[in-house]
């Protein structure tokens, strides 16, 4: 068990609807990261946080955005869905440390039909 | 920026052999953190094992091993006695140790196979 909770584990969807992605990092983790693996791909970063503040961002979508409570969870939001956003969408959470790894969570499957 | 090059998109090893799994990336940084990862077909992603660039000394971590080349930019991982328990994707990853809280950069997987 790593410790970061991803809700729910699949989520089933039409096409042009908004969806909410939700994690909770590991305690004492300040860093939060959101990846997508499509499917037999690797996992492309989408976005993370550090304390509730965006620190850095990469292939994500202007139809996703995110963000990180002052409890440090964090919620990916998904909207306009299309076909190609069926995916695995990962959430993980670090120490501040470089040398800290990456502990991910379960993955939510997204299926949007 | 960094990319991280996985030249192997499929191996296979018989049970209780070795088998060396290739990683090479490219960055102009000097001091950094790579990974293996490992996503069984459960998806979960799983740590394997960690190398710091300015540590000459490679990794290990029971059957785990890696092979830094630092000039070559070269991260290998060598399995021995090899179980049916090891088949799964493995992502080599690369993190930047010059920006506080980097992400992860990935490979694109090897799929090892294991055959009894």
């Amino acid at each position: 068990d790593s410790g970061v909770t991803q809700t729910p584990k699949h989520l089933i969807t039409a096409t042009g609807q908004r969806v909410t992605l939700r994690c909770s990092p590991r305690s004492g983790d300040l860093s939060v990261y959101w990846y997508q693996q499509s499917l037999d791909q690797g996992l492309q970063f989408l976005i993370q946080y550090y304390n509730g503040e965006e620190r850095a961002k990469g292939n994500i979508l202007e139809r996703f955005s995110a963000q990180q409570f002052p409890d440090l969870h964090s919620e990916l939001n998904l909207s306009s869905l299309e076909l190609g956003d069926s995916a695995l969408y990962f959430c993980a959470s670090s120490l501040e440390a470089a040398n800290s790894p990456l502990h991910f969570g379960n993955g939510t499957r997204l299926t949007v039909t | 920026a960094q990319t991280v090059t996985q030249s192997q998109p499929e191996m296979s090893v018989q049970e209780a052999e070795t088998v060396t799994l290739s990683c090479t990336y490219d960055t102009s940084e000097s001091d950094y953190y790579l990974f293996w990862y490992k996503q069984p077909p459960s998806r979960q992603m799983i740590l394997v094992i960690r190398q710091e660039a300015y540590k000459q000394q490679n990794a290990t971590e029971n059957r785990f091993s890696v092979n830094f080349q630092k000039a070559a930019k070269s991260f290998s991982l060598k399995i021995s006695d090899s179980q049916l328990g090891d088949a799964a994707m493995y992502f080599c990853a690369y993190r930047s140790r010059e920006t506080s809280g980097s992400r992860l950069t990935f490979g694109e997987g090897t799929q090892l196979t294991v055959n009894p």
